[in-house]
């Protein structure tokens, strides 16, 4: 059984620009969350996506977007990249099944806006 | 609006001896709980998990108490190793309502050879 994979492990990027992050969930997960970790602090839910759509989302703005592919997998992008931004990006994957309910994280993106 | 805090962001412990580490939730919906441990420059890693219907759980070294009365959880971890040393978690959730986690800021464990 695999675990949840991500990539980039760091990125460092400019002010403005524009990052696509990536996560491949735990075999038998349908459902991806992404989180936002600064340093010292908790992890801030993004959203998560189920079935390919966008299901919950936290107090982000429309600059983060997602997607989920029919294997799963998902995408955070992040356009119009500000100094805030900077954080570990952290991909959680799930089954949401009364029998396998839980998360599991992936190691997260480190990224870096300067 | 929904939170999760921690008593102690700090916490040394002696190796071999036991450590406890509390939190304390807001939002009495919530029905999941979930502790994870956190070592530098990596993802979450998850411990052990309580539902609502429990007040206790016990894992390898390691007990979950919850107490709905007052809002209340705590991590046990009895004869605490060098590799204990971490950033602990908890962590709130609704199943299958509101799908998302609500962290706390975090108790950063250090065990002392």
């Amino acid at each position: 059984e695999t675990g949840v994979t991500q990539s980039p492990t760091h990125l460092i990027k400019t002010r403005g620009q524009q990052v696509t992050l990536r996560c491949s969930s735990q075999s038998g997960h349908n459902t991806v969350s992404w989180y936002q970790q600064a340093l010292g602090q908790g992890p801030q839910f993004i959203f998560q996506y189920y079935r390919e759509e966008e299901n919950g989302r936290g107090n982000f703005p429309p600059r983060f977007s997602g997607l989920q592919f029919p294997n799963y997998s998902s995408e955070l992008n992040v356009n119009a990249l500000e100094l805030d931004d900077s954080a570990l990006y952290l991909c959680a994957s799930s089954a949401l099944e009364p029998a396998n309910y839980g998360y599991t994280f992936g190691s997260g993106t480190r990224l870096t806006v300067v | 609006g929904e939170s999760v805090g921690l008593h102690l962001p700090t916490l040394s412990v002696q190796e071999g001896d036991n450590s406890i580490i509390n939190c304390a939730y807001s939002n009495s919906a919530s029905d999941y709980f979930i502790w994870y441990k956190q070592e530098s420059g990596k993802g979450p890693q998850f411990i052990i998990d309580i539902r609502s219907n429990m007040d206790k759980r016990q894992g390898q070294r390691v007990t979950v108490l919850l107490n709905k009365t007052v809002k209340h959880l705590s991590l046990q971890i009895a004869a605490t190793q060098p590799g204990d040393s971490a950033v602990y978690f908890c962590a709130e959730n609704i199943r299958f309502g509101n799908e998302k986690l609500t962290f706390g800021t975090g108790t950063r464990l250090t065990i002392i050879p």
